[in-house]
């Protein structure tokens, strides 16, 4: 089955700075690449998603990536800011398959430095 | 619109008996997801419902269960609890068309502790 990876799982940027969180994943039939982000005592948020057809989706401060021959993903958050602090997860799933399936990656643990 | 709500919020349980916890889906969506999240890690996929049949399971044993009703809410059962089920457990609801999903919205989990 699928197996994501994430790193790093811990991130620590000065506030107004970039950060950036990288996945890989390993079934190369995956379509369908999600992040969400999770605060405390919060369900995860979806906050950018990517489908397979293209290479990076941008929206507003948040960017994410996509290699589909190296099977790796990454956010991009820039201006980052003290609201940006929280657990990130990277997903992914093979859409139109019938069902749907996530696999999250380990998550990654950002603190913006004011 | 309502989003996904879950009930309850904390439950403590002893090992060996038996849990229910409840989720319902934001308005309009017909599929339901059940995800495990023990601490520090990402969330795990239990199994889906769509259409009040189970539609996908991942890793988990059969004492993992569920059921979806006819208004697309949905249970979650655990039977014979074990320490290692106590976590944050979400669910999430999207709509599906056809074969074709669209993107999953969680609630906010029931934490389970199982002493």
């Amino acid at each position: 089955g699928e197996n994501v990876e994430q790193h790093p799982s811990t991130l620590s940027v000065q506030e107004g700075d970039s950060a950036v969180i990288k996945c890989t994943y390993s079934d190369s039939a995956s379509n369908y690449f999600p992040w969400y982000k999770q605060e405390l005592g919060k369900g995860p948020q979806l906050i950018i998603d990517i489908r397979s057809n293209v290479g990076e989706k941008k929206d507003q401060r948040i960017a994410v990536t996509l290699n589909k021959t190296a099977k790796h993903f990454s956010l991009h958050i820039t201006e980052t800011q003290p609201e940006d602090s929280a657990v990130y997860f990277c997903a992914a799933s093979i859409r139109n398959f019938g069902n749907e399936k996530l696999t999250f990656g380990t998550g990654t643990r950002l603190t913006i430095i004011p | 619109e309502t989003g996904v709500t879950q009930s309850p919020t904390h439950l403590i349980k002893t090992r060996g008996q038996q849990v229910t916890l409840r989720c319902s889906s934001q308005s309009g969506h017909n599929t339901v997801s059940w995800y495990q999240q023990a601490l520090g890690q990402g969330p795990q996929f239990i199994f889906q419902y769509y259409r009040e049949e189970e539609n996908g399971r991942g890793n988990f044993p059969p004492r993992f269960s569920g059921l979806q009703f006819p208004n697309y809410s949905s249970e979650l059962n655990v039977n014979a609890l074990e320490l290692d089920d106590s976590a944050l457990y979400l669910c999430a609801s999207s709509i599906r068309t056809g074969r074709s999903y669209n993107e999953q919205f969680f609630g906010p989990g029931t934490r389970l502790t199982v002493l």
